[in-house]
């Protein structure tokens, strides 16, 4: 697709449990970023990878949670032993960053609702 | 000390009219980014406008143009003739840094109701 596709569109699981959030960005965009939307609030920054460099991932909120980006391309952010305060939408959005300017705006998808009973 | 802060907890408007949503800044980087988004209750982020630090006009799109005072840190997003999918809520977020090797810190966001 032309988009940035996450997947799934919703999950429910239960305290304790881990989870899985797939994010497949747009084909090109060297950058990609992981933000977490609670209910009516502002985006929070999870963690941004571009290229090869290490990922900066200070906004991760505790050990619990990980990312990985395989081959410079699909996301996967993982979430060990789930909480209820982890319920939120969690957002993957990539950038095409590049040495001749131009805004780098990011694309967003359209998130993974995550709701743990 | 917050990055980015919108502190108008929620805006009316009534269309056809324009509207200001306030957003300042905290930042000791010359160079920076400032972006507007939009997030309609359909939940997609919408990217709307961008002003550059160095940019020596105020950025304009269509009816969304952006009042950058650099001295005040304040980047508030102004939309013109107000239509009633302006309803959503708008969020301002900068990157610190030249290029675009970085991360976008969000505002809060600001609610906007467009009345008929």
């Amino acid at each position: 697709g032309a988009g940035v596709s996450q997947s799934p569109s919703n999950k429910v699981t239960e305290k304790g449990k881990d989870v899985e959030l797939r994010c497949d960005p747009i084909s090109g965009h060297t950058a990609l970023y992981w933000y977490r939307q609670s209910l009516g609030q502002g985006l929070e920054f999870l963690i941004y990878f571009q290229g090869n460099s290490a990922p900066d991932k200070s906004g991760l909120p505790s050990d619990r949670f990980s990312a990985e980006r395989t081959g410079g391309s699909v996301s996967t952010l993982t979430i060990q032993r789930t909480q209820q305060e982890d319920s939120a939408v969690y957002l993957c959005a990539s950038s095409l960053v590049t040495s001749g300017g131009g805004t780098g705006e990011l694309f967003f998808g359209e998130g993974s609702r995550l709701t743990v009973l | 000390a917050q990055k980015i802060t919108q502190t108008q907890p929620g805006m009316f408007v009534q269309e056809k009219e324009a509207v200001t949503l306030d957003c300042t800044y905290d930042t000791s980087d010359p160079s920076y980014g400032l972006f507007w988004y939009k997030q309609p209750s359909s939940g997609e982020m919408i990217f709307l406008i961008y002003q550059g630090s160095y940019d020596q006009q105020n950025a304009t799109e269509g009816r969304y143009s952006l009042n950058f005072q650099k001295a005040r840190k304040s980047a508030n997003l102004v939309i013109s003739a107000s239509q009633l999918g302006d309803s959503a809520m708008y969020f301002c977020a900068m990157r610190e840094g030249a290029g675009a090797n970085s991360k976008l810190t969000f505002g809060k966001g600001i609610t906007l109701s467009v009345r008929p």
